[in-house]
């Protein structure tokens, strides 16, 4: 079974500029979460997605981040413009109908931005 | 707010020896739910094992089992003949039934040869 799937897994950009990370999660899989993992912290949930309808944004700094899943399978985590606190890792997760309630989280690899 | 404290940012161990982590929490709920998750170098992050709060027994998952006392608000992870693929970052996390996950800052766990 193929596992989540993001990319770029490097990005490094400059202050104000805009960066967008892309997210494949495993197959049937209906739930999708983006998490912000800064240096030296836990992971932190941006927003997550039942299929193509957002569950819970509300860490998420609607100012310059935006996220959206069309289809109801991947999704995109966009930041613009981006500021040097959004330095991170960015995390894309799913969970299948049968985890989703007991926290059973699917991860992939991450997204490490840079922002000079 | 639920919340996590890992109190031990970094430990290291010998290669088959035990070692044991540490959480604690907060929160007024009764039902719940308790992980540890790893994050090995670059990999990605994996659920290690998993406590429900209603169980009294401690779970266990080969080489690693919890130590959960709830009236402490305690969840601690041991790994008992530590091995090199240990190595990453462990994470606990609390979860409210069909809420999200929070997770506490980490410890870096490094197994040494």
């Amino acid at each position: 079974e193929a596992g989540v799937a993001q990319s770029p897994r490097y990005k490094i950009i400059e202050k104000r500029q805009s960066v967008a990370f892309w997210c494949n999660p495993i197959s049937g899989h209906a739930t999708l979460y983006w998490y912000q993992q800064i240096l030296g912290q836990g992971p932190k949930l941006l927003i997550q997605f039942q299929n193509n309808g957002v569950v819970d944004d509300s860490q998420l700094p609607k100012d310059r981040f935006s996220a959206e899943r069309l289809k109801g399978v991947d999704s995109t985590l966009k930041i613009q413009p981006a500021k040097l606190e959004d330095s991170a890792v960015y995390l894309c997760a799913s969970s299948s109908p049968g985890t989703v309630s007991t926290g059973e989280l699917f991860f992939g690899e991450g997204s490490r931005l840079t922002v000079l | 707010a639920q919340t996590v404290t890992q109190s031990q940012p970094e430990m290291s161990v010998q290669e088959a020896e035990t070692v044991t982590l540490s959480c604690t929490y907060d929160t007024s709920e009764n039902n719940y739910y308790l992980f540890w998750y790893k994050q090995p170098p670059s990999r990605q992050m994996i659920l290690v094992i998993r406590q429900e709060a209603y169980k009294q027994q401690n779970a266990t998952e080969n080489r690693f089992s919890v130590n959960f006392q709830k009236a402490a608000k305690s969840f601690s992870l041991k790994i008992s003949d530590s091995q090199l693929g240990d190595t990453a970052m462990y994470f606990c996390a609390f979860m409210k039934v069909d809420e999200k996950l929070t997770f506490g800052t980490g410890t870096r766990l490094t197994i040494i040869p």
